[in-house]
């Protein structure tokens, strides 16, 4: 069973200060990791894909690097607005065949305006 | 163009009860994912289909769980003899191909109470 670990559980910033946190995943037999923001009362919106070592995505304030030889990923966002307030939840899959992610159980990020 | 959606948004049932959970994934997205978030808990994958046939299954629970998408697009989730622990958010996701570089495209899930 694929083991995907988050953290922090919880995160609360003031609006303007810029937070990071990580997502650690087995490194043997990586095939990819996905990024995911859930706002509340909304769907879970795709954030990034990454697959290869090294790998850095932005999309605008927020961004992601991956390192696939120590198994974490970071994500980033700059200068942290209300509407960044979500579960930031990361998933890699097992492969052998299937298809299935294995999801963390997520950060959930506070921004106090 | 239009999302995922999913029927109903919440659901109350007793124990004991049967429901049904339907998903309808964006317009020609081949592959369809059940995944089931229980309190303090991340989504679990529950099953995923491309096209019509399950192609994994191995995250249904036991045998009170049973999915299907017959035509390859609409799919619902069947829940027989409901347990309290089955009380959970019942998310769809779909994309156009399964693949591990797809992303996939959630829709806003069902909220099963089970009493």
């Amino acid at each position: 069973i694929l083991n995907v670990e988050q953290s922090p559980q919880s995160l609360h910033v003031q609006e303007g200060d810029s937070t990071n946190f990580t997502c650690s995943f087995p490194s043997s037999n990586f095939y990819a990791l996905h990024w995911y923001r859930w706002e509340t009362a909304k769907s879970p919106e795709a954030l990034f894909v990454m697959t290869l070592n090294g790998d850095e995505k932005k999309k605008g304030r927020i961004s992601a690097t991956l390192n696939t030889k120590e198994g974490y990923s970071y994500l980033y966002i700059k200068g942290s607005q209300p509407e960044d307030s979500a579960t930031y939840l990361c998933a890699s899959y097992s492969g052998a065949g299937s298809y299935q992610l294995t999801f963390g159980k997520g950060t959930k990020l506070s921004v106090i305006p | 163009g239009a999302g995922v959606s999913q029927t109903p948004s919440n659901k109350v049932t007793e124990k004991g009860k049967y429901v049904e959970l339907r998903c309808d994934p964006i317009s020609g997205h081949t592959a369809l994912y059940w995944y089931r978030q229980s309190l303090g808990q991340g989504p679990e994958f529950l099953i995923y289909f491309q096209g019509t046939g399950a192609a994994d299954d191995s995250g249904l629970p036991n045998d009170r769980f049973f999915a299907v998408r017959p035509e390859g697009s609409v799919s619902t989730l069947k829940i027989q003899r409901t347990e309290r622990g089955d009380s959970a958010v019942y998310l769809c996701a779909s994309s156009p191909l399964a693949g591990v570089y797809n992303e996939q495209f959630f829709g806003p899930g069902t909220r099963l109470t089970v009493l």
